[in-house]
Protein backbone atom coordinates (compact mmCIF):
# COMPACT_ATOMS: atom_id res chain seq x y z
CA UNK A 1 0.00 0.00 0.00
CA UNK A 2 1.33 3.47 -0.96
CA UNK A 3 2.49 5.54 1.99
CA UNK A 4 1.23 8.77 3.06
CA UNK A 5 2.21 12.09 4.15
CA UNK A 6 0.03 14.03 6.48
CA UNK A 7 0.77 17.38 8.52
CA UNK A 8 0.72 16.10 12.38
CA UNK A 9 -1.27 18.73 14.22
CA UNK A 10 -3.64 21.64 13.02
CA UNK A 11 -6.13 23.86 14.01
CA UNK A 12 -9.42 25.70 13.07
CA UNK A 13 -12.03 27.57 14.07
CA UNK A 14 -15.06 26.43 15.53
CA UNK A 15 -17.61 26.71 12.73
CA UNK A 16 -14.68 27.58 9.82
CA UNK A 17 -14.15 24.71 7.36
CA UNK A 18 -11.81 22.18 8.35
CA UNK A 19 -9.15 21.30 5.07
CA UNK A 20 -6.87 18.44 5.85
CA UNK A 21 -4.17 17.85 3.51
CA UNK A 22 -2.14 14.34 2.88
CA UNK A 23 0.34 13.52 0.35
CA UNK A 24 0.41 10.10 -1.27
CA UNK A 25 2.97 10.94 -4.45
CA UNK A 26 3.50 6.60 -4.82
CA UNK A 27 -0.55 5.82 -4.80
CA UNK A 28 -1.30 2.81 -7.68
CA UNK A 29 -3.95 3.09 -10.33
CA UNK A 30 -5.93 0.45 -8.29
CA UNK A 31 -5.37 2.17 -4.97
CA UNK A 32 -8.31 3.97 -3.17
CA UNK A 33 -8.00 6.88 -0.53
CA UNK A 34 -9.43 6.56 2.69
CA UNK A 35 -10.00 9.07 5.65
CA UNK A 36 -10.74 7.76 9.19
CA UNK A 37 -10.47 9.67 12.67
CA UNK A 38 -10.05 8.69 16.01
CA UNK A 39 -11.35 10.67 19.34
CA UNK A 40 -9.79 10.61 21.49
CA UNK A 41 -8.23 6.88 22.53
CA UNK A 42 -11.89 5.68 20.93
CA UNK A 43 -12.38 3.18 18.33
CA UNK A 44 -11.32 4.64 14.57
CA UNK A 45 -14.64 5.76 12.93
CA UNK A 46 -14.77 5.81 9.00
CA UNK A 47 -15.28 9.05 7.22
CA UNK A 48 -15.06 8.71 3.60
CA UNK A 49 -12.97 7.30 0.82
CA UNK A 50 -12.65 7.28 -2.94
CA UNK A 51 -10.72 6.58 -6.00
CA UNK A 52 -10.08 9.54 -8.42
CA UNK A 53 -13.72 11.74 -8.34
CA UNK A 54 -14.38 13.98 -5.51
CA UNK A 55 -17.05 12.52 -2.46
CA UNK A 56 -19.15 13.87 -0.54
CA UNK A 57 -21.47 12.47 2.50
CA UNK A 58 -22.95 13.88 5.66
CA UNK A 59 -19.84 13.61 7.83
CA UNK A 60 -17.74 15.16 4.77
CA UNK A 61 -16.01 16.02 1.53
CA UNK A 62 -12.74 14.47 -0.30
CA UNK A 63 -11.24 15.94 -2.80
CA UNK A 64 -8.35 14.48 -4.75
CA UNK A 65 -6.48 15.85 -7.19
CA UNK A 66 -6.14 14.96 -11.03
CA UNK A 67 -3.03 13.06 -10.78
CA UNK A 68 -4.14 11.77 -7.82
CA UNK A 69 -1.02 12.52 -6.17
CA UNK A 70 -2.42 14.47 -3.28
CA UNK A 71 -6.12 14.59 -1.45
CA UNK A 72 -7.89 17.06 0.92
CA UNK A 73 -10.09 16.22 3.12
CA UNK A 74 -12.97 19.03 4.36
CA UNK A 75 -15.19 19.36 7.13
CA UNK A 76 -17.83 21.76 6.08
CA UNK A 77 -18.09 23.37 9.39
CA UNK A 78 -15.69 21.91 12.14
CA UNK A 79 -17.90 21.31 15.72
CA UNK A 80 -15.93 21.01 18.97
CA UNK A 81 -16.42 17.36 18.07
CA UNK A 82 -14.38 16.99 15.19
CA UNK A 83 -10.93 17.10 17.47
CA UNK A 84 -9.45 14.07 16.88
CA UNK A 85 -6.39 12.59 14.98
CA UNK A 86 -7.27 12.07 11.07
CA UNK A 87 -5.89 8.98 8.94
CA UNK A 88 -5.12 9.23 5.58
CA UNK A 89 -4.77 5.36 4.17
CA UNK A 90 -3.68 4.55 0.86
CA UNK A 91 -5.23 0.89 0.08
CA UNK A 92 -6.50 -1.58 -3.00
CA UNK A 93 -10.12 -1.90 -3.20
CA UNK A 94 -11.93 -5.27 -2.46
CA UNK A 95 -9.36 -8.44 -2.64
CA UNK A 96 -10.97 -11.09 -0.38
CA UNK A 97 -7.57 -10.77 1.89
CA UNK A 98 -6.71 -9.00 5.15
CA UNK A 99 -8.67 -6.03 4.88
CA UNK A 100 -5.77 -4.97 7.22
CA UNK A 101 -5.67 -0.99 7.82
CA UNK A 102 -2.57 0.79 7.88
CA UNK A 103 -2.33 3.87 9.97
CA UNK A 104 0.50 5.97 10.07
CA UNK A 105 0.90 8.98 12.33
CA UNK A 106 -2.16 11.25 11.39
CA UNK A 107 -3.01 14.88 11.75
CA UNK A 108 -4.50 15.91 14.85
CA UNK A 109 -7.06 18.42 14.60
CA UNK A 110 -8.02 20.70 17.08
CA UNK A 111 -10.96 22.56 16.68
CA UNK A 112 -10.55 26.22 19.06
CA UNK A 113 -13.92 27.51 20.30
CA UNK B 1 -27.53 -1.27 16.20
CA UNK B 2 -24.74 -1.90 14.13
CA UNK B 3 -21.85 -2.15 16.58
CA UNK B 4 -18.51 -3.62 17.87
CA UNK B 5 -18.24 -4.49 21.47
CA UNK B 6 -15.71 -5.27 23.54
CA UNK B 7 -15.44 -6.69 26.77
CA UNK B 8 -13.73 -5.65 29.32
CA UNK B 9 -12.98 -1.79 28.62
CA UNK B 10 -10.15 -1.66 31.18
CA UNK B 11 -8.38 -4.19 32.85
CA UNK B 12 -5.26 -4.54 35.22
CA UNK B 13 -3.61 -7.72 35.86
CA UNK B 14 -0.83 -9.23 36.68
CA UNK B 15 2.32 -10.58 34.65
CA UNK B 16 1.27 -14.79 33.74
CA UNK B 17 -2.65 -14.24 34.82
CA UNK B 18 -4.49 -15.77 31.20
CA UNK B 19 -6.69 -13.38 30.25
CA UNK B 20 -9.39 -13.10 27.20
CA UNK B 21 -10.81 -10.00 25.79
CA UNK B 22 -13.47 -11.04 23.77
CA UNK B 23 -15.01 -8.91 21.04
CA UNK B 24 -18.73 -9.39 19.08
CA UNK B 25 -20.35 -8.14 16.24
CA UNK B 26 -23.93 -8.31 15.27
CA UNK B 27 -23.30 -7.25 11.70
CA UNK B 28 -22.84 -10.58 10.15
CA UNK B 29 -19.27 -9.79 9.02
CA UNK B 30 -16.71 -12.26 7.86
CA UNK B 31 -13.81 -10.57 8.52
CA UNK B 32 -12.49 -9.45 11.96
CA UNK B 33 -9.39 -8.37 13.09
CA UNK B 34 -7.78 -7.25 16.68
CA UNK B 35 -4.94 -4.42 16.49
CA UNK B 36 -3.06 -3.06 19.21
CA UNK B 37 -2.29 0.79 19.91
CA UNK B 38 1.07 2.10 21.34
CA UNK B 39 2.49 5.86 21.28
CA UNK B 40 4.76 6.43 18.88
CA UNK B 41 3.60 3.44 16.96
CA UNK B 42 0.37 3.73 15.98
CA UNK B 43 -2.08 0.57 15.51
CA UNK B 44 -0.64 -2.44 14.62
CA UNK B 45 -2.67 -5.66 13.35
CA UNK B 46 -2.72 -8.50 15.91
CA UNK B 47 -4.41 -11.27 14.00
CA UNK B 48 -7.26 -11.72 11.74
CA UNK B 49 -10.17 -14.15 10.49
CA UNK B 50 -11.63 -14.58 6.98
CA UNK B 51 -14.93 -16.06 8.65
CA UNK B 52 -15.48 -18.91 11.15
CA UNK B 53 -12.16 -21.34 11.91
CA UNK B 54 -10.20 -19.35 9.65
CA UNK B 55 -7.69 -17.15 11.38
CA UNK B 56 -3.98 -15.91 10.39
CA UNK B 57 -1.16 -13.68 12.13
CA UNK B 58 -0.81 -10.28 11.57
CA UNK B 59 1.98 -7.91 12.21
CA UNK B 60 2.69 -8.59 15.85
CA UNK B 61 0.89 -12.25 16.94
CA UNK B 62 3.66 -13.26 19.36
CA UNK B 63 2.21 -14.03 22.63
CA UNK B 64 -1.05 -13.61 21.78
CA UNK B 65 -3.90 -16.46 20.28
CA UNK B 66 -7.47 -16.23 18.94
CA UNK B 67 -10.43 -18.39 17.81
CA UNK B 68 -13.40 -17.86 15.81
CA UNK B 69 -15.87 -20.82 16.76
CA UNK B 70 -18.33 -18.27 15.65
CA UNK B 71 -18.97 -15.72 12.64
CA UNK B 72 -20.29 -12.59 15.56
CA UNK B 73 -17.28 -13.01 18.24
CA UNK B 74 -13.49 -13.17 18.29
CA UNK B 75 -11.15 -13.43 21.47
CA UNK B 76 -8.41 -12.14 22.41
CA UNK B 77 -6.22 -14.57 24.39
CA UNK B 78 -3.16 -14.06 26.22
CA UNK B 79 -1.72 -17.07 27.32
CA UNK B 80 0.89 -15.67 30.40
CA UNK B 81 0.72 -11.97 29.77
CA UNK B 82 3.81 -9.52 30.17
CA UNK B 83 4.18 -6.03 30.99
CA UNK B 84 4.88 -5.25 26.98
CA UNK B 85 1.53 -6.15 26.40
CA UNK B 86 0.31 -3.53 28.23
CA UNK B 87 -1.39 -1.35 25.50
CA UNK B 88 -4.65 -0.51 23.99
CA UNK B 89 -6.99 -3.14 21.69
CA UNK B 90 -9.28 -2.53 19.28
CA UNK B 91 -11.09 -4.85 17.81
CA UNK B 92 -12.63 -4.08 14.29
CA UNK B 93 -14.79 -6.18 11.41
CA UNK B 94 -16.37 -5.31 8.04
CA UNK B 95 -17.76 -7.65 5.10
CA UNK B 96 -15.08 -9.57 3.03
CA UNK B 97 -14.25 -8.60 -0.27
CA UNK B 98 -15.60 -5.49 0.46
CA UNK B 99 -12.87 -3.39 1.81
CA UNK B 100 -14.78 -0.09 0.02
CA UNK B 101 -17.26 -0.26 2.70
CA UNK B 102 -16.28 1.10 6.15
CA UNK B 103 -14.61 -0.95 9.02
CA UNK B 104 -16.17 -0.70 11.99
CA UNK B 105 -14.25 -0.73 15.30
CA UNK B 106 -14.98 -1.35 19.00
CA UNK B 107 -14.46 1.43 21.40
CA UNK B 108 -11.30 -0.25 23.09
CA UNK B 109 -9.99 -2.21 25.73
CA UNK B 110 -6.92 -0.94 27.75
CA UNK B 111 -5.02 -3.21 29.56
CA UNK B 112 -2.35 -3.42 31.91
CA UNK B 113 -0.12 -5.90 33.20
CA UNK B 114 1.83 -5.22 36.09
Amino acid sequence: DAKTTQPPSMDCAEGRAANLPCNHSTISGNEYVYWYRQIHSQGPQYIIHGLKNNETNEMASLIITEDRKSSTLILPHATLRDTAVYYCIVRVGSNFGNEKLTFGTGTRLTIIP
Amino acid sequence: EAQVTQNPRYLITVTGKKLTVTCSQNMNHEYMSWYRQDPGLGLRQIYYSMNVEVTDKGDVPEGYKVSRKEKRNFPLILESPSPNQTSLYFCASSLLGRSLDEQFFGPGTRLTVL
